[in-house]
């Protein structure tokens, strides 16, 4: 089935250690987010690619960067974790096919992050 | 995007129907009314959306006000696994870069056997 894969599932970092956060999709969609997601709370959009082109929220603090090398991968680099940064992380996916105002997101499991 | 309020929470029985309501007083013309859920460990899934005409697919029914100031997303019959947190988000018809889903608070649905 096509699908959005995250991995990994959860992932264990130390206080300003680096981490990176992969998603990968097989939908072949043009639009990939990265959403946050704290504890008890909604998701919350950081950035998105369309196509190759970065679009950062401007509430998105520096500290979280993102790559996308292909169509099929896109990644979100956590340049130093702070406490604050434990979170799921979560990746989605939208094609441009779709009316505006109607397309749908497929979401992926998740990246359970941890900050020690 | 223009904002919803939601109930924090609702209980339902097993097999029995609920209806989840979302007001959203401030829709402009070009606002779709999207409903996602999101189970227990998961990535939110896409559910239904209409813009002015009631709306079925095999997950759910959407029921929208005829002033579309409202709108109940309508489980028929609910099981356990319809244990979620329901969104209902407005997305403009404009295509803003990224069409970016806006999340509120949801609604968190218990259901009980």
């Amino acid at each position: 089935d096509a699908m959005v894969i995250q991995n990994p599932r959860y992932q264990v970092t130390q206080f300003g250690k680096p981490v990176t956060l992969s998603c990968s999709q097989t939908l072949n969609h043009n639009v990939m987010y990265w959403y946050q997601q704290k504890s008890s709370q909604a998701p919350k959009l950081l950035f998105h690619y369309y196509d190759k082109d970065f679009n950062n929220e401007a509430d998105t603090p520096d500290n979280f960067q993102s790559r996308r090398p292909n169509t099929s991968f896109c990644f979100l680099d956590i340049r130093s974790p702070g406490l604050g940064d434990a979170a799921m992380y979560l990746c989605a996916t939208s094609g441009r096919e779709r009316a505006r105002g109607t397309d749908t997101q497929y979401f992926g499991p998740g990246t359970r992050l941890t900050v020690l | 995007d223009a904002k919803t309020t939601q109930p924090n929470s609702m209980e339902s029985n097993e097999e029995e129907p609920v209806h989840l309501p979302c007001n959203h007083s401030t829709i402009s013309g070009t606002d779709y009314i999207h409903w996602y859920r999101q189970l227990p460990s998961q990535g939110p899934e896409y559910v239904i959306h209409g813009l002015t005409s009631n709306v079925n697919n095999r997950m759910a029914s959407l029921a929208i006000a005829e002033d579309r100031k409202s709108s109940t997303l309508i489980l028929h019959r609910a099981t356990l696994r319809d244990a979620a947190v329901y969104y209902c988000i407005l997305r403009d018809v404009g295509w803003a870069a990224g069409n970016k889903l806006t999340f509120g608070g949801g609604t968190r649905v218990l259901v009980k056997p």
